[in-house]
């Protein structure tokens, strides 16, 4: 089946920091999702981004799907954005998740 | 907004019980799907629906079943809970591939 890698496991940022979450697939998919969940284990879908690029506010993901990655943008980062973030991707409805990368943003 | 609905936030049940977690959605989507999630192991898929009556088995479906009567329902049965079934399920919904997760059961078996 699909693997899903998602790097870095963890990370600290400084509040106002920007960063970049990656996302590798071991083969192709037609359906990417980005993802969210906050400390209260609430899971909030982010972008529905199979190939392209979106954006919504301060959060923005680009899916290069030959090359069978996908990014997400964090920029101008609040405490707030902590949580895990997620990606999973697959055929249809049927998702594989990777491990997440867990954000922590210090005031 | 899609709003989708687990009975309960948190459970404590005991081996051997026979175990209903439901989920409902408002939003007549076709899909729904039930996931458990462990330190270390991330999400992984239970059982999902395409349609009313109709399941699928995911990557983990071993002591568990399902039931969909209702286009809006989704049952998560557990035939006789056993403690490694301690864990975070959620349920979640799709329209068009996006999916929307429930606040998630917190179940613990003793």
């Amino acid at each position: 089946g699909i693997q899903v890698e998602q790097s870095p496991p963890d990370l600290i940022l400084q509040e106002g920091a920007n960063s970049t979450l990656r996302c590798n697939f071991s083969d192709s998919v037609n359906n990417l999702q980005w993802f969210h969940q906050n400390p209260w284990g609430q899971l909030i879908n982010l972008f529905y981004i199979p190939s392209g690029t979106k954006q919504n506010g301060r959060l923005s993901a680009t899916t290069v799907a030959t090359e069978r990655y996908s990014l997400l943008y964090i920029s101008s980062s609040q405490t707030t954005d902590s949580g895990v973030y997620f990606c999973a991707g697959g055929s249809q409805g049927n998702l594989i998740f990777g491990k997440g990368t867990k954000l922590s943003v210090k005031p | 907004d899609v709003k989708v609905t687990q009975s309960s936030r948190y459970l404590v049940k005991r081996t051997g019980e026979k175990v209903f977690l439901e989920c409902v959605q408002d939003m007549d989507h076709e899909n729904m799907f039930w996931y458990r999630q462990d330190p270390g192991l991330g999400l992984r898929l239970i059982y999902f629906s395409y349609d009313v009556k109709m399941k699928e088995k995911g990557d983990i479906p071993e002591g568990y079943s399902v039931s969909r009567e209702k286009k809006e329902r989704f049952s998560l049965i557990l035939e006789s809970a056993s403690t490694n079934q301690t864990s975070m399920y959620l349920c979640a919904s799709s329209f068009e591939g996006t999916q929307h997760f429930g606040d998630g059961t917190r179940l613990s078996i003793l």
